[in-house]
């Protein structure tokens, strides 16, 4: 139990374009999603936490008109990199969690996001 | 703010050797975990570490927690080279499951 997918694996885009990524838990149901992002040989670094049915709250430094995070239901979020640039280039990966404050963060698969 | 830290970054070590990796946090939390990440893949959970004194251990992996020293570690027994990847600690702090990553080690097990 506790599955999270995510869809795409692997996107390659060119720059100045919008990118959906999708977060899924498959067989639970998320309070919490949270997106991570990870760059070559680095750790992770939280980007913002959605809980179903209200805003995303954002790390210090993530633009949130950039990243626009939805959390639309209890098994479903989405990223969406929004103008992508090289920069962006980035593995994306995103948790769930049961509860609020307590649970374990499952992960999803990431997403390869490349931007040209 | 939270700062997790993580040594060595790298460890190269041969098969059949012993050796600790050590994950340092700045303040207090109420659990910690480990994960291993093999290159171009997410994560995969290892332990989670509730309370002072916690050992958990699964086959040559053992982990443990000092909360007081806010110190955990990872001990490799007879290592082999399977266990080539790169091994992270996570905080949590308590804050809607927020975790709070290390710098991260990777390990490198020779033949």
């Amino acid at each position: 139990g506790a599955v999270v997918s995510q869809h795409p694996s692997r996107v390659i885009c060119k720059s100045g374009t919008s990118v959906k990524i999708e977060c899924r838990s498959l067989d639970f149901q998320a309070t919490t999603m949270f997106w991570y992002r990870q760059f070559p040989k680095q750790s992770l670094m939280l980007m913002a936490t959605s809980n179903e049915g209200s805003k995303a709250t954002y790390e210090q430094g993530v633009e949130k008109d950039k990243f626009l995070i939805n959390h639309a239901s209890l098994t479903l979020s989405t990223l969406t990199v929004t103008s992508a640039h090289p920069e962006d280039s980035s593995f994306y990966i995103c948790s769930a969690s049961r509860l609020a404050s307590t649970d374990t963060q499952y992960f999803g698969p990431g997403t390869r996001l490349t931007v040209l | 703010e939270l700062k997790v830290e993580q040594n060595p970054l790298f460890l190269s070590m041969q098969e059949g050797k012993n050796y600790t990796i050590y994950c340092n946090y700045s303040t207090t939390s109420d659990r910690l975990y480990w994960y291993r990440q093999d290159p171009g893949k997410s994560l995969e959970s290892l332990f989670v570490l509730l309370s002072n004194g916690a050992v958990k251990q699964e086959g040559r992996l053992m982990a443990s927690l000092d909360t007081k020293a806010r110190l955990s570690t990872l001990h490799i027994t007879a290592a082999v080279h399977d266990l080539s990847a790169t091994y992270f600690c996570a905080v949590n702090t308590g804050t809607a499951s927020k975790l709070t990553f290390g710098t991260g080690t990777r390990l490198q097990v020779t033949l």
